[in-house]
């Protein structure tokens, strides 16, 4: 099946600086999520990126679906931003199924 | 908020005991999906359900199992539990076929003692 691995696994920032995170996914999908999830464990959807750049505020989202990996940048980052950054991509084999990779735990200091 | 709901917030039960868990779907989702997260890791899917039956299943035991009701909430329930079965249940909501569209709720914490 499909591995998704994600990198680094935890990160500690400055409140301003600027951070990039990254996903590796084995087999070539169309498409691929990152979300949020905060201290209380609501997943927040952040990007739906199938290949290309988006940008949200202080957030943008690049997937390269051809080199199989897709990359999350907050710039100015804020205390408010802390919490576990997944991205996870959806298989239709076998079904319907959104697989998660292991996350990056992001905590950003006042 | 994303207007999928779950209930209850939290549960504590003991081994051997069943549960039920409930979501109820965003307005205009018709498809709803279960996940495990266990302390420290990424969800995992158990199932998704769709027309009211099962679309798809994960690596989980047949003591997971779900309904989806004619309109679109859902129940998980789990059987014998287990202590490896305390971890964070979430659902999410969204459209068959557009993956774009999935939301999730706030989750059941389940605390197996």
């Amino acid at each position: 099946g499909i591995q998704v691995e994600q990198s680094p696994p935890d990160l500690i920032l400055q409140e301003g600086a600027n951070s990039t995170l990254r996903c590796n996914f084995s087999d070539s999908v169309n498409n691929l999520q990152w979300f949020h999830q905060n201290p209380w464990g609501q997943l927040i959807n952040l990007f739906y990126i199938p290949s290309g750049t988006k940008q949200n505020g202080r957030l943008s989202a690049t997937t390269v679906a051809t080199e199989r990996y897709s990359l999350l940048y907050i710039s100015s980052s804020q205390t408010t931003d802390s919490g576990v950054y997944f991205c996870a991509v959806i298989s239709d084999t076998g079904g319907f199924k959104t697989i998660f990779g292991a996350g990056t735990r992001l905590f950003v200091k006042a | 908020e994303t207007g999928v709901t779950q209930s209850p917030t939290h549960l504590i039960k003991t081994r051997g005991q069943q549960v039920t868990l409930r979501c109820s779907s965003q307005s205009g989702h018709n498809t709803v999906s279960w996940y495990q997260q266990a302390l420290g890791q990424g969800p995992q899917f158990i199932f998704q359900y769709y027309r009211e039956e099962e679309n798809g299943r994960g690596n989980f035991p047949p003591r997971f199992s779900g309904l989806q009701f004619p309109n679109y909430s859902s129940e998980l329930n789990v059987n014998a539990l287990e202590l490896d079965d305390s971890a964070l249940y979430l659902c999410a909501s969204s459209l068959f076929g557009r993956k774009e569209t999935q939301y999730f709720g706030p989750g059941t914490r389940l605390l197996v003692l």
